[in-house]
């Protein structure tokens, strides 16, 4: 099946450093990727839609200069948390649909995830 | 606007243990619900769906029926297994306007016990 390769797992900066977050599609191509956010006991948020080529539509309170999102191909996007702070640690995850697919009967294939920790 | 609760954890069981997760949600319109489930250390996989009322989704002996009525997807199984311990997530998608968003609940953590 359709596999997402998120990397790294896992990660641990100092304040003050960007770190940046890679999700391929291995088998398939992705026009578009969407990356969640999920704090402690609560709900998968969604940040952010790329569509390959254009520019990311970012959801209400997501600060776009923050998180810089690039998804210059069908295969790679990548989510960059810049100047990190502690309040952006959290577990990121990305998720994306095959090229040409309809969201009605596609599932959305997504990657293992990210644990940010910011020190 | 669009919203999913969905019943906290962790929920612990013995195996063969009959299972239910309560999931409720708040929409306009007719969504689409899931049923999404993360094995430790994986990503999230579709378990199941329905896309109309009343439709039921159904996958690895877990089923759900889509109840407009209760405004609710409740997963069921009836006899669980160590190996299905997992974070399981309630979604849905509403279809229609500028875009199409997964909507997910707070996911609820299943620790089968043998």
């Amino acid at each position: 099946g359709a596999v997402v390769s998120q990397h790294p797992s896992r990660v641990i900066c100092k304040s003050g450093t960007s770190v940046k977050i890679e999700c391929r599609s291995l088998d398939f191509q992705a026009t578009t990727m969407f990356w969640y956010r999920q704090f402690p006991k609560q709900s998968l948020m969604l940040m952010a839609t790329s569509n390959e080529g254009s520019k990311a539509t970012y959801e209400q309170g997501v600060e776009k200069d923050k998180f810089l999102i690039n998804h210059a191909s069908l295969t790679l996007s990548t989510l960059t948390v810049t100047s990190a702070h502690p309040e952006d640690s959290s577990f990121y995850i990305c998720s994306s649909r095959e090229a040409g697919a309809s969201s009605y009967n596609s599932p959305l294939h997504f990657g293992n995830g990210t644990r940010l920790t910011v020190t | 606007g669009n919203s999913v609760t969905q019943m906290e954890g962790p929920v612990t069981l013995s195996e063969e243990a009959f299972l239910t997760i309560n999931c409720t949600y708040t929409a306009t319109g007719y969504p689409s619900l899931f049923w999404y489930v993360q094995y430790p250390g994986e990503g999230l996989q579709l378990l199941l769906k329905a896309t109309k009322a009343d439709d039921k989704g159904s996958n690895k002996g877990f089923e759900a029926t889509y109840r407009k009525e209760t405004t609710s997807f409740h997963l069921e199984k009836g006899s669980v297994q160590v190996s299905d311990s997992a974070v399981y997530f309630c979604a849905l998608l509403n279809y229609g306007g500028a875009t199409n968003k997964l909507i997910f609940g707070t996911g609820t953590l299943l620790a089968v016990q043998p």
